[in-house]
């Protein structure tokens, strides 16, 4: 069945630190991920994304990092600030031939104290 | 504003009613997808267009039909729905099929079934 997942459904942290949101996948023929944030009231928005022939992608303050021999991922976001409050969701690219879709994970809530 | 419309954003009906969701996309992309978010559970896709062309129809309920005219606008029937239909449904598009590249979200039509 469909297995993207997320370790931890509520991730609380303080203003200025460091956050990281794990996403571990089953497919190994995933090629491509994505990271995507979604605001209360608010679609999906894209983060940042990684191609399986890469282990690491830093965008503005936002880093994916992939492990393909345990089929993890994770998104690490610097001096997390009120504004990163959100469902965080990772979704990999999956299929082999044809049509291909996004699958998505849980998500996982990060809430930011000032 | 990602550029993907939908409208209404928030539906109210019975379940002998019958209602259309609209989405229209201002990007110039060649695909188009229905998603339904429900509380605690992963995205699940449910339709996809491709040019207009129906590419994946993700064992959905009879009741939700959907029409896609151009490449432009996605439309989602509703028919005799149930009340655990209720959920958030987000249209997205994406350049083209298969994905290699971000989709982009609507923010939704919040869909409660009485």
């Amino acid at each position: 069945g469909e297995s993207v997942g997320l370790h931890l459904p509520t991730l609380s942290v303080q203003e200025g630190d460091n956050s990281i949101i794990n996403c571990a996948y089953s497919n190994s023929a995933s090629d491509y991920f994505i990271w995507y944030k979604q605001e209360s009231g608010k679609g999906p928005q894209f983060i940042i994304d990684i191609r399986s022939n890469m282990d690491k992608r830093q965008g503005q303050r936002v880093t994916v990092l992939l492990n393909k021999t345990v089929k993890h991922l994770s998104l690490q976001i610097a001096a997390t600030q009120p504004g990163d409050s959100a469902v965080y969701f990772c979704a990999e690219n999956r299929g082999n031939t044809g049509f291909q879709k996004l699958v998505f994970g849980t998500g996982t809530r990060l809430l930011v104290s000032p | 504003e990602t550029g993907v419309t939908q409208t209404p954003r928030h539906l109210v009906m019975g379940m002998t009613n019958k209602k259309s969701l609209k989405c229209e996309q201002h990007l110039g992309h060649n695909a188009m997808y229905w998603y339904k978010q429900s509380a605690k559970k992963p995205l699940e896709l449910m339709f996809v267009y491709s040019l207009e062309e129906r590419v994946e129809n993700n064992s959905v309920p009879s009741r939700f039909s959907p029409e896609c005219p151009n490449s432009s606008h996605l439309f989602l029937h509703l028919h005799t729905l149930q009340p655990e239909d209720s959920a958030l449904y987000l249209c997205a598009s994406s350049q083209a099929v298969p994905v290699t590249g971000e989709l982009f979200f609507g923010e939704g039509s919040r869909l409660t079934v009485l």
